[in-house]
């Protein structure tokens, strides 16, 4: 089944302890992303990457780092986490460059305590 | 700068009752227009894609159009299973690999 694969689906953290979310499809697609969802804030791009070993920040970057080091897998790292960090976290991938159709993950709900 | 405004916020419909979602968008250069399906507690969902201005797109109760400022989606005969919410994202020549979306629209129909 062709899915995008993300884990913890929710993860409850102190400030300062850095978190890997894992994220991982299984349809060999070139794009693959980083959301967060914020209330009334809607869906904001955290960082993308077009290929293997390219990634780019998207709208809000700061205090997050990833890395693509192989097509299928794209973890989020929180190096120190800090409590404006809670939120609802959507990996995404798709065949192109991103603006063709894409497939989200389940999502991870994560709280800085 | 790229931007997606979605209107209504909320939509609350009868079943049955027909109704249009608003995506108003400035983008340089529009290269397509999305638009998703939200359930709660799950990550959005693919309906549809819209290249260009008159262009229009259906899916069941679902019909999506697009001009040069907005896109609709026209709901029409909405059942409850139809409840969700809608996000339209835009994406654009200036900004590659870059996808805008909008508040969304949460859509509840009653039976």
């Amino acid at each position: 089944e062709a899915q995008v694969t993300q884990n913890p689906r929710y993860l409850i953290t102190v400030t300062g302890k850095k978190l890997t979310v894992t994220c991982s499809q299984n349809m060999n697609h070139e794009y693959m992303s980083w959301y967060r969802q914020d209330p009334g804030l809607g869906l904001r791009q955290i960082y993308y990457s077009m290929n293997v070993e390219v990634t780019d920040k998207g709208d809000v970057p700061e205090g997050y780092k990833v890395s693509r080091k192989e097509k299928r897998n794209f973890p989020l790292i929180l190096e120190s986490p800090s409590p404006n960090q809670t939120s609802l976290y959507f990996c995404a991938s798709s065949l192109g460059q991103g603006g063709e159709k894409l497939f989200f993950g389940s999502g991870t709900q994560l709280s800085v305590l | 700068e790229d931007q997606v405004t979605q209107s209504p916020e909320a939509l609350r419909l009868q079943e049955g009752e027909s109704s249009s979602l608003n995506c108003s968008y400035t983008v340089s250069g529009l290269r397509g227009l999305f638009w998703y399906r939200q359930d709660p507690g799950k990550g959005p969902e693919f309906l549809f894609t819209l290249y260009s201005a008159g262009e229009e797109k259906e899916k069941e109760r679902l019909k999506a159009t697009l001009t040069k400022k907005e896109s609709f989606l026209h709901i029409t005969a909405p059942k409850p299973e139809d409840s969700a919410t809608y996000l339209c994202a835009v994406y654009g020549s200036s900004n590659t690999g870059k996808l805008i979306f909008g508040q969304g629209t949460t859509l509840q129909v009653k039976p």
